[in-house]
């Protein structure tokens, strides 16, 4: 049983460029949530996705988007790239009813120049 | 606003010793807690929770202490094992539910012989 998935584990980008990044989630979960996680900081909350929407969204702006598809798996989205958005990129997915812990992914560390 | 502290950065211990893993919170609504181990260049993974209608929950060497007046809990590690050697996240869902959680910045342990 596949944990979860993400691709690719490293990306390098210049400023303002758009990325895309993508995770599978854990085999039976139908819930994505992604996060962000800067150098020597905890993993913030971007937005999560359940039945194809967007569900809840942390303090990110809209140059960050998303997608979920309907095998449930999601896409994450940053436009008009920043020097900023250097981080690692996690994917985390759960159930959306019960399930009180999330699993996450291996993430996909972006720079950007 | 950081709701969620883990205000040391580093814990150095030795083999087979006590680790004493310290976190903070400001928000009283929080009602759950979870702790997170992440190795490098993999995900962060679940280790152990705690509700807050508990003061104490024990899993193998892993046992978490909620003191809710002073908002304050700790993981403590026994005996201490070179493997368990990572950094450690503190989180708290948010009241968005179980899936959007708050992290910690973490607090990097190194177990040496």
């Amino acid at each position: 049983d596949a944990g979860v998935t993400q691709s690719p584990t490293h990306l390098i980008k210049t400023r303002g460029q758009q990325v895309t990044l993508r995770c599978s989630p854990k085999s039976g979960h139908d819930t994505v949530s992604w996060y962000q996680q800067a150098l020597g900081q905890g993993p913030q909350f971007i937005f999560q996705y359940y039945e194809e929407e967007e569900r809840q969204r942390g303090n990110f702006p809209d140059r960050f988007s998303g997608h979920q598809f309907p095998n449930y798996s999601s896409e994450l989205n940053v436009n008009a790239l920043l020097l900023g958005d250097s981080a690692l990129y996690l994917c985390a997915s759960s159930l959306w009813q019960g399930e009180e812990t999330q699993y996450f992914g291996p993430g996909t560390r972006l720079l950007v120049l | 606003d950081q709701q969620v502290k883990q205000n040391s950065p580093s814990l150095s211990v030795q083999e087979g010793r006590i680790s004493i893993l310290n976190c903070d919170y400001t928000n009283s609504m929080f009602d759950y807690f979870l702790w997170y181990k992440k190795y490098p260049a993999e995900g962060p993974t679940f280790l152990i929770s705690i509700s807050s209608i508990k003061d104490k929950n024990e899993d193998g060497r892993f046992t978490v202490f909620l003191n809710k007046s002073a908002k304050h809990l700790s993981l403590h590690i026994v005996p201490s094992q070179p493997g368990d050697s990572a950094v450690y996240f503190c989180a708290a869902p948010d009241s968005g539910g179980y899936n959007k959680l708050i992290f910690g910045a973490g607090t990097r342990l190194a177990v040496h012989p």
